[in-house]
């Protein structure tokens, strides 16, 4: 599976929109992008997944470019409940889930 | 849904003395569990893939004799941590994969236990 960088950590107002870039421009035509949270001392969970298209559930919004090299996911109301690690993961079903370092969003009141 | 549990929550234990974790896929059949250990301010590492009915596969660098995986049921997987020493001390996390009726990639996680070897 292709590998995916991120930034290591963020801020963000409580109340605004968090947008986590995520890199991944050697993903394959087959993986997927998934996107995982762990909120401290927790296991992870999961957020929301795209292949090409740009995707939406009630927790977020996934954006991938038209070349697929980049992609954003939108928490578009942070609350405080969104601190956590978010992991990008590209992902083809083959194989096991490999976490990156991931991005430390914090969300300040 | 697709729901996991991880039992204990959290485990102090003496070094030397073994320590049992325990994964059960509570309504769905899980063929096949994954064991992960994610050290402070780390991302999680896979340590072994448990699979029912027969061994447990490891991934390259973890001691299989010192992490016991047993997967004797559709819905339960148990991590043994024997001889645990304080280099042990972490946080556990379980993982069962469902295959459909679910979101996404299918996996499941469990709370997680966090072991401490005093």
């Amino acid at each position: 599976d292709a590998k995916t960088t991120q930034p290591t950590s963020m801020d963000c107002a409580e109340g605004r929109a968090a947008n986590l870039p995520c890199n991944h421009s050697t993903i394959g035509g087959n993986e997927y992008l998934y996107w995982y949270r762990q909120i401290h001392s927790q296991g992870p969970q999961y957020i929301i997944h795209g292949l090409k298209n740009n995707e939406t559930n009630e927790m977020a919004s996934l954006i991938i470019t038209e070349d697929r090299k980049s992609s954003t996911l939108i928490l578009p109301h942070a609350t405080l409940r969104d601190t956590a690690v978010y992991y990008c993961i590209a992902y083809t079903g083959a194989n096991n889930l490999f976490f990156g370092t991931g991005t430390r969003l914090t969300v300040i009141p | 849904g697709a729901v996991v549990s991880q039992h204990p929550s959290r485990v102090i234990c003496k070094s030397g003395t073994s320590v049992k974790i325990e994964c059960r896929s509570l309504d769905f059949q899980a063929t096949t569990m994954f064991w992960y250990r994610q050290f402070p301010k780390q991302s999680l590492m896979l340590m072994a893939t448990s699979n029912e009915g027969s061994k447990a596969t490891y991934e390259q660098g973890v001691e299989k004799d010192k992490f016991l995986i047993n997967h004797a049921s559709l819905t339960l997987s148990t991590l043994t941590v024997t001889s645990a020493h304080p280099e042990d001390s972490s946080f556990y996390i379980c993982s069962a994969r469902k295959q459909t009726g679910v979101k996404g990639a299918g996996y499941t996680f469990g709370s997680g236990t966090r072991l401490t070897v005093v």
